[in-house]
């Protein structure tokens, strides 16, 4: 069965560092990545995802993501980040296409201090 | 872009008794619905896979018969807890996969059992 893990659990970061948020996943075969993002009290948003093509993907809010098949990651980075990253961030994993659910992991709560 | 519509966005019922989660896709024909349940400051947990027409497919560890699932057409898909006790409050998710790039969510339903 497919899992991911996010290594953080709670980062807390000065405005205007660089950010890095691991994610890992178990999962022989061909693999569909995302990370989403959760604001307190509102809902998932989606910020990117990996299908195919270039690894490094870029996504919303100046977020990007670089997928490393050989070490099975999907890690998020920001260069810099701001007041108004601060939320809890989600990697998650399905294997391949069709009707196969989201995998999340146990997520990241990022604390960005002024 | 396909949406997903869930209600009601929250409800508050007493221990006992039993609460319907509608999820409806507006846009589009969904095959293939999941349901998620995300306790606080938790990650979101996939409790069952719900197919139109057939029988849902519930993950390890969650009760079919406390948490009834209907999908009897291609746009609607419920959730019924029944019999609601305080440890099934939670928040409640349901996704479906329009397309074969991507995922859309439903709002969620918060439900607190008294």
């Amino acid at each position: 069965a497919q899992s991911v893990s996010q290594h953080n659990h709670h980062v807390i970061l000065s405005e205007a560092a660089s950010l890095e948020l691991g994610c890992n996943y178990s999962y022989g075969g061909t693999v569909n990545l995302f990370w989403y993002v959760q604001y307190p009290g509102q809902h998932l948003q989606l910020l990117l995802k990996y299908f195919s093509g270039d690894p490094l993907v870029k996504g919303i809010k100046g977020f990007e993501a670089e997928f490393i098949k050989s070490k099975f990651s999907f890690n998020l980075r920001k260069p810099s980040v701001q007041w108004s990253d601060t939320a809890e961030y989600f990697c998650a994993v399905n294997a391949g296409s069709g009707n196969t659910p989201l995998v999340f992991g146990k997520g990241t709560r990022l604390s960005v201090i002024a | 872009g396909a949406v997903v519509s869930q209600h009601p966005s929250w409800v508050i019922c007493k221990s006992g008794t039993s609460v319907k989660i509608e999820c409806r896709s507006l846009d589009f024909q969904a095959t293939t619905m999941f349901w998620y349940r995300q306790f606080p400051k938790q990650s979101l947990m996939l409790m069952a896979t719900s197919n139109e027409g057939s029988k849902a497919t519930y993950e390890q560890g969650v009760e079919k018969d406390k948490f009834l699932i209907n999908h009897a057409s291609l746009t609607l898909s419920t959730l019924t807890v029944t019999s609601a006790h305080p440890e099934d409050s939670s928040f409640y998710i349901c996704s479906a996969r329009p397309l074969d790039s991507g995922y859309t969510f439903g709002s969620g339903t918060r439900l607190t059992v008294v």
